[in-house]
């Protein structure tokens, strides 16, 4: 059965802590993707990378950094946490060129900044 | 700019109502179009939709894309309480393979 894991489901952070969420993928998959979901916004891309050591913006990187070093894990670091950050976040797999139903999410990691 | 747009963002039926979801879109170089449902986890693929006119269908769900005036709608028979849940409508650009989400729409469904 193919898997999406991440480590961390909830957290509840300090302003300017750093803060890392981890992602692994089992599917030996190229490209990972980090998304953040609030209400009324949908899925917003914060980066993507389509391989190891590889990484590229999405549509709102600000804040955020991300570290590719193994094919099967992909990284998100809030260096500094903000309360405008408290969010969920998806994590996602997928093969070279998405096509629907081969792209796979994690569980989802719900971030909380105080 | 590229955008994809769902209405309503939320929606309250009774059991066994019908309803109709809808996504438009303003895409360059569009390639598919993507229907996911989510619950409180994460999100399941529903359907995929390249071509105009055809409708697929999976149970009381079935879903079907107009290319000429850029929309898919997902249509859902006979709901029932477990059909509860967010939808989402995302479309893959053919450029660059990514994925523009709509805002999604809420579906609660009243026993």
């Amino acid at each position: 059965d193919v898997k999406v894991t991440q480590s961390s489901r909830y957290l509840v952070k300090r302003t300017g802590e750093k803060v890392f969420l981890e992602c692994v993928q089992d599917m030996d998959h190229e490209n990972m993707f980090w998304y953040r979901q609030d209400p009324g916004l949908g899925l917003r891309l914060i980066y993507f990378s389509y391989d190891v050591k590889m990484k590229e913006k999405g549509d709102i990187p600000e804040g955020y950094s991300v570290s590719r070093e193994k094919k099967e894990r992909f990284s998100l670091i809030l260096e500094s946490a903000s309360t405008n950050q408290t969010s969920m976040y998806l994590c996602a797999s997928s093969l070279v060129g998405v096509k629907g139903n081969t792209i796979y999410f994690g569980e989802g990691s719900w971030l909380t900044v105080v | 700019e590229d955008k994809v747009v769902q209405s309503p963002l939320s929606l309250v039926v009774h059991e066994g109502d019908t309803v109709t979801l809808n996504c438009s879109y303003e895409v360059t170089n569009f390639r598919s179009l993507l229907w996911y449902k989510q619950e409180k986890k994460a999100p399941t693929f529903l359907f995929m939709l390249t071509s105009s006119g055809i409708e697929k269908k999976s149970g009381r769900l079935s879903s079907i894309l107009d290319k000429k005036e850029l929309f898919s709608i997902l249509n859902i028979t006979a709901t029932q309480t477990g059909d509860s849940a967010i939808y989402l409508c995302a479309v893959e650009m053919d450029s660059n393979y990514q994925l523009i989400w709509g805002a999604g729409t809420k579906l609660i469904i009243k026993p």
